[in-house]
């Protein structure tokens, strides 16, 4: 079965980074990129960028330009995502997702999703 | 950037349809998809490319797109439909609140 398994809750302090780790299970993780949503408490989806783990490129948010990193480490089918610069705006659940360009032939439409990743941005 | 609108919430009685639209400029030129998320969990995939459901989805969930709007439909709802649903065609709308009567 497929599953993204996300690492746990976060709480920072403003000013501080953080680092969301999301493992792959059940398909070959290079196939497919994956995506980085967040929510904020009571809002809607907010999509944050991609990564494509089989070569490494990336494509970011225009809002997120420079705040935001995503990695991957195909050793252990796990991709990253590191948010610099914390401001209590950035209190949210983080989700990874995979792309479903493979499992249902569509481009863009996420298919799998982590559990999610609640990060807190609190002095 | 591209704006998708949804209405903020819709409300359907139990066992009737429910419509949630989409709009945007020309959404019918482009492939949207479909989530619905339930409080505290992940969203789940409903409808790829405007008109597909993925495997396990129920056969209630159909959409359609055209124009400038996009719609998902859902036939006799049910309780458990009861939840926030977003369109999506690399970014999100804002979601609409579907409340099951």
């Amino acid at each position: 079965q497929v599953h993204l398994v996300q690492s746990g809750a976060e709480v920072k302090k403003p000013g501080a980074s953080v680092k969301v780790s999301c493992k792959a299970s059940g398909y070959t993780f290079t196939d497919d990129y994956i995506h980085w949503v967040r929510q904020a408490p009571g809002q809607g989806l907010e999509w944050m960028g991609w990564i494509n783990p089989k070569n490494d490129g990336t494509n970011y948010a225009e809002r997120f330009q420079g705040r935001v990193t995503m990695a991957r480490d195909t050793s252990i089918s796990t991709a990253y995502m590191e948010l610099t610069r914390l401001t209590s705006d950035d209190t949210a659940v983080y989700y990874c997702a995979r792309d479903g360009a493979h499992s249902v032939g569509a481009v863009w439409a996420f298919d799998i999703w982590g559990q999610g990743t609640m990060v807190i941005v609190s002095s | 950037s591209y704006d998708l609108t949804q209405p903020l919430s819709v409300s359907v009685a139990l066992g009737q349809t429910a419509r949630i639209t989409c709009g945007g400029d020309n959404i019918g030129s482009k492939n949207v998809h479909w989530y619905q998320q339930k409080p505290g969990q992940a969203p789940v995939l409903v409808i790829y490319e405007d008109t597909n459901r993925p495997s396990g989805i129920p056969e209630r969930f159909s959409g359609s797109n055209s124009g400038n709007t996009a719609t998902l439909t859902i036939s006799g709802a049910q309780a458990g439909d009861e939840a926030d649903y977003y369109c999506q065609m690399g970014v999100f709308g804002g979601g609409t609140k579907l409340t099951v009567l």
